[in-house]
């Protein structure tokens, strides 16, 4: 398998849930992201790691926890959402964090919240 | 704070037609563009990379330019064809990084058959 791949693709979750998304790349590649894509919006930054380490976190509340247990899984742990929080996560990886080389997105998992 | 505009927010056009899509952005000290397709429902898949040294890019029908003194991309889809029909995003780094980016909004296209 080759590229960014994100689970589950779809998930749709009460407020009072806990649930993951998760996020593998196979490309070698040392910097992974998180970004979040709602309707009309331009894509937000969330979460920057870069050789495992978080290195940019942007205001994002604490009822997303990011993890990255090694330079090729990338998780986003939920919990107590809200429904303003339902959009699509996207997942990216790229070489290193201060290349200017191509960013690569997984195909998102798209989050419901109820 | 980067801002990243991209005007029309939709275009439809009639099979066969050429193109141009416009990006513009507030922060003239970018390190690379790049230029990315998304399909409904789908992930991101980056089209062109423009790096700041460089005026344009080319990839078969597509041509982007960059000019960054007046914070302006241009991305150029030669005959087009209803497989080209996505939403295109435009996306700058933030100021002294890499590979964090600020997206617009993006255009969504249609090409008629």
């Amino acid at each position: 398998e080759t590229g960014v791949t994100q689970t589950p693709r779809h998930l749709v979750m009460g407020m009072t849930n806990k649930k993951s998304l998760k996020c593998e790349q196979h490309l070698g590649h040392n910097a992974m992201y998180w970004y979040k894509q709602s309707a009309k919006k331009p894509l937000e930054l969330m979460f920057v790691y870069s050789l495992e380490e978080r290195v940019e976190n942007n205001s994002v509340p604490s009822r997303f926890s990011p993890e990255c247990p090694n330079s090729s899984h990338l998780f986003l742990h939920l919990h107590t959402l809200q429904p303003e929080d339902s959009a699509l996560y996207l997942c990216a990886s790229s070489q290193d964090l201060w290349s200017t080389g191509e960013l690569f997105f997984g195909e998102g998992s798209r989050l419901t919240v109820l | 704070k980067q801002e990243v505009t991209q005007i029309p927010a939709a275009l439809s056009v009639p099979e066969g037609e050429n193109l141009v899509l416009n990006c513009s952005f507030t922060d003239s000290a970018i390190y690379n563009l790049q230029w990315f397709r998304q399909d409904p429902g789908k992930g991101l898949t980056s089209l062109l990379l423009i790096q700041s040294s460089q005026r344009e890019q080319t990839s078969g029908r597509l041509n982007a330019s960059l000019d960054k003194s007046s914070g302006r991309s241009t991305l150029y889809i030669a005959a087009s064809q209803p497989g080209d029909s996505a939403t295109y995003l435009c996306a700058v780094p933030y100021s002294n990084t890499g590979n964090q980016f600020y997206f617009g909004t993006g255009t969504s296209l249609t090409v008629i058959p």
